[in-house]
C-alpha cells in the first residue's frame, strides 16, 4: 500500500511570507492529522479531520494556521504569515482505526 | 503541559546488549500507549504499543512494559543492534482524545559495534 504523501519536502521562507503544505494520506484512512515538530521536541498535534470535518484544532495558532481537507482526503495546512518560530517539520498522519497511525516523510519548514 | 516525559535525550548501547528506553506520563486518563522509531529525515514509523488493561507486549526482539501505579512505560530491545540506532519516541492517548497522540520528547538510540 503507498505511503502518507507529503509535498515539499523542504522550504525556506523569509518570516512573514506565506507557505502551504500538502498531504495525501493513504487511501481509505478517513482520520487525517497534521502534527508540528520542533527540533528536539516530540510531534505536538496541530488538527485532527474526521473525514472533511475538524475533530481536534484546539492547538492550531488559528491567527495565522489554517487547514482544510476537502472532499474528505488531501489535504492542505497553511501558514500565513510565518513567524521565525514556526520552524519546524510539519508532519502528516492518516489513520483507519484505532491503530498506529501512519506518518509521511514530513516537509522542514524554515523560517529566516 | 507535558504529559509524557522521556527523561533521557540519549542511550548508547553495544551491539547484542539489551537497550531499555524509559517513558514516564502524568495524565491517568491514558489508556493506549506507542512507541514511535523515528530515522533522520523520516516520519516516525509505528513500533509497539500496549494498552492500559495490560503491562506487557511482546513482538520480536521489542518487549514493552507498563507500571500504572507508577505512570511509567518502558522498551526493551533485546539484543540491539545496529539497525536500531534510531530516535524513538514515547505517545499516549485517552479514550476521548479521538486518537490524537501526546508525544515524549523522544530518546536517541545509538548502538555501536
Amino acid at each position: 500500500e503507498a505511503g502518507v504523501a507529503q509535498s515539499p519536502r523542504y522550504k525556506i521562507i523569509e518570516k512573514r511570507q506565506s507557505v502551504a503544505f500538502w498531504c495525501n494520506p493513504i487511501s481509505g484512512h478517513a482520520t487525517l492529522y497534521w502534527y508540528q515538530q520542533i527540533l528536539g521536541q516530540g510531534p505536538k498535534l496541530l488538527i485532527q479531520f474526521q473525514n472533511n470535518g475538524v475533530v481536534d484544532d484546539s492547538q492550531l495558532p488559528k491567527d495565522r494556521f489554517s487547514a482544510e481537507r476537502l472532499k474528505g482526503v488531501d489535504s492542505t495546512l497553511k501558514i500565513q504569515p510565518a513567524k521565525l518560530e514556526d520552524s519546524a517539520v510539519y508532519l502528516c498522519a492518516s489513520s483507519l482505526d484505532r491503530g498506529g497511525y501512519t506518518f509521511g516523510s514530513g516537509t522542514r519548514l524554515t523560517v529566516v | 503541559d507535558q504529559q509524557v516525559k522521556q527523561n533521557s535525550p540519549s542511550l548508547s548501547v553495544q551491539e547484542g546488549r539489551i537497550s531499555i528506553l524509559n517513558c514516564d506520563y502524568t495524565n491517568s486518563m491514558f489508556d493506549y500507549f506507542l512507541w514511535y522509531k523515528k530515522y533522520p529525515a523520516e516520519g516516525p514509523t509505528f513500533l509497539i504499543s500496549i494498552s492500559s488493561i495490560k503491562d506487557k507486549n511482546e513482538d520480536g526482539r521489542f518487549t514493552v512494559f507498563l507500571n500504572k501505579s507508577a505512570k511509567h512505560l518502558s522498551l526493551h530491545i533485546v539484543p540491539s543492534q545496529p539497525g536500531d540506532s534510531a530516535v524513538y519516541f514515547c505517545a499516549a492517548r485517552t479514550l476521548n482524545s479521538g486518537y490524537a497522540l501526546n508525544f515524549g520528547k523522544g530518546t536517541s538510540l545509538l548502538v555501536t559495534p
